[in-house]
């Protein structure tokens, strides 16, 4: 089955600056990658995703890059505010898949005024 | 639109007694799926339902099991309950199922088992 392997488990910025979080995935087939972000006591939302036949999506100053080749997509932040404060999960889905979110172990990012 | 609603909010049982959760998935929406998140393991997939059917399952002892009803709702139940079970449960849904389709996580139920 599937794995994504996600990094760092803790990243700290200073507000401004910019966050890069990278997955990586085992599965070839995999083809819709989703990354989630959760505040403290509070659901997973869906933030951006990127399908396999995209290589980069922007959404304002979220970013989310993908390297099919290499198996791993990347999330970025830039500009951060204390607000983009929470957990981010990567995941992947196969085309096989039916609903099978296969989630990387999640980053904590904090980030201080 | 009304999102994922999921009750009870919170739980605590002691251990070898069982439970049952439930979820109400986006009015349209006929797959839900459920997951568990606990500090240590992340998110972890349980099994998904689509149109009464358990589609998908998970790597979980079959403690965990789950239904599905005619208007979509889902209820997951744990029996013979174990202090690991402790997690907050989280049930998504999605129109159909497929692959690329975005899923709407619910609040979650977080169990604690004394």
């Amino acid at each position: 089955g599937e794995n994504v392997e996600q990094h760092p488990s803790t990243l700290s910025v200073q507000e401004g600056d910019s966050a890069v979080i990278k997955c990586t995935y085992s599965d070839s087939a995999s083809n819709y990658f989703p990354w989630y972000k959760q505040e403290l006591g509070k659901r997973p939302q869906l933030i951006i995703d990127i399908r396999s036949n995209v290589g980069e999506k922007k959404d304002q100053r979220i970013a989310v890059t993908l390297n099919k080749t290499a198996k791993h997509f990347s999330l970025h932040i830039t500009e951060t505010q204390p607000e983009d404060s929470a957990v981010y999960f990567c995941a992947a889905i196969s085309y096989s898949g039916y609903s099978t979110l296969t989630f990387g172990k999640g980053t904590m990012l904090l980030v201080s005024p | 639109k009304a999102g994922v609603t999921q009750t009870p909010r919170y739980l605590i049982k002691t251990r070898g007694q069982q439970v049952t959760l439930s979820c109400s998935p986006i009015s349209g929406h006929r797959s839900v799926s459920w997951y568990q998140q606990t500090p240590g393991q992340g998110l972890q997939f349980l099994f998904e339902y689509f149109s009464e059917t358990q589609r998908n399952k998970g790597n979980f002892p079959g403690r965990f099991s789950g239904r599905q009803f005619s208007n979509s709702r889902s209820e997951m139940n744990v029996s013979t309950l174990e202090l690991g079970d402790s997690a907050l449960y989280l049930c998504a849904s999605s129109r159909t199922g497929t692959a690329k389709e975005t899923q709407y996580f619910g609040p979650g139920t977080r169990l604690l088992v004394l």
